[in-house]
């Protein structure tokens, strides 16, 4: 079975452009975690998603959104970075069922703002 | 707001010792706690999950101890080893308003074992 695929893997882009991650889940996995993960801070959740409707964010701002397709798929956008966004962006997904359920992660996208 | 409270950031440990990582958490909604691992350059995987019905559970060398009227739980890894060095999070997890597991992570702790 396929892990969390995370594209690309490193990303460098300029402040105030804008970008885009992916992210695939396992094959089954509905539900779809988006983090952020800085030395300082830890890992700090951002949104998720789960039948296409986000269900839980974070607090982050709205420069930070997201999406999921009907395969489950996901994409992350941050439109106008900040040198602070500069940090590793993991994905987690889930099988929803009943109870609480393990998250598996990606290797996550080094993104760096110049 | 940070939710559950990790310590410490940083450890070290000698070869053969004990490390422990201790966490706190505030919502008493909270069901699940589990511990990641995190090697440079992979995303964290699950080492070991407890829930509060338990005070202890163990896999390997790996023990999670769990005092729920503290609101306390903390990993012990006995006998390091120094394939052990990784980042560690704990988490705790529940459900949010609308029905959904959320999971909160702690700032993580950098160990260390050396030889």
């Amino acid at each position: 079975k396929a892990g969390v695929t995370q594209t690309p893997r490193y990303l460098i882009k300029t402040r105030g452009q804008q970008v885009t991650l992916s992210c695939s889940p396992i094959s089954g996995h509905r539900s779809v975690s988006w983090y952020q993960q800085t030395p300082g801070q830890g890992l700090q959740f951002l949104f998720e998603y789960f039948s296409e409707t986000q269900r839980n964010k974070g607090n982050f701002p709205g420069r930070f959104s997201g999406r999921q397709f009907s395969n489950s798929r996901s994409e992350m956008n941050v439109s106008t970075l900040e040198l602070g966004d500069s940090a590793l962006y993991l994905c987690a997904s889930r099988f929803i069922g009943t109870g609480n359920t393990e998250a598996f992660f990606g290797q996550g996208t080094r993104l760096t703002v110049v | 707001q940070q939710q559950v409270k990790q310590s410490p950031q940083s450890l070290i440990v000698q070869k053969g010792g004990i490390s422990i990582i201790n966490c706190a958490y505030e919502n008493t909604a909270f069901d699940y706690f589990p511990w990641y691992q995190q090697f440079p350059g992979k995303g964290p995987a699950l080492l070991i999950a407890i829930r509060p019905d338990v005070s202890e559970k163990k896999e390997g060398r790996f023990t999670i101890s769990f005092n729920k009227s503290a609101k306390q739980f903390s990993l012990h890894i006995m006998d390091s080893q120094p394939g052990d060095s990784a980042t560690y999070f704990c988490a705790a997890s529940g459900l949010n308003s609308g029905g959904y597991q959320k999971v909160t992570f702690g700032i993580g702790t950098k160990l260390q074992v050396i030889p």
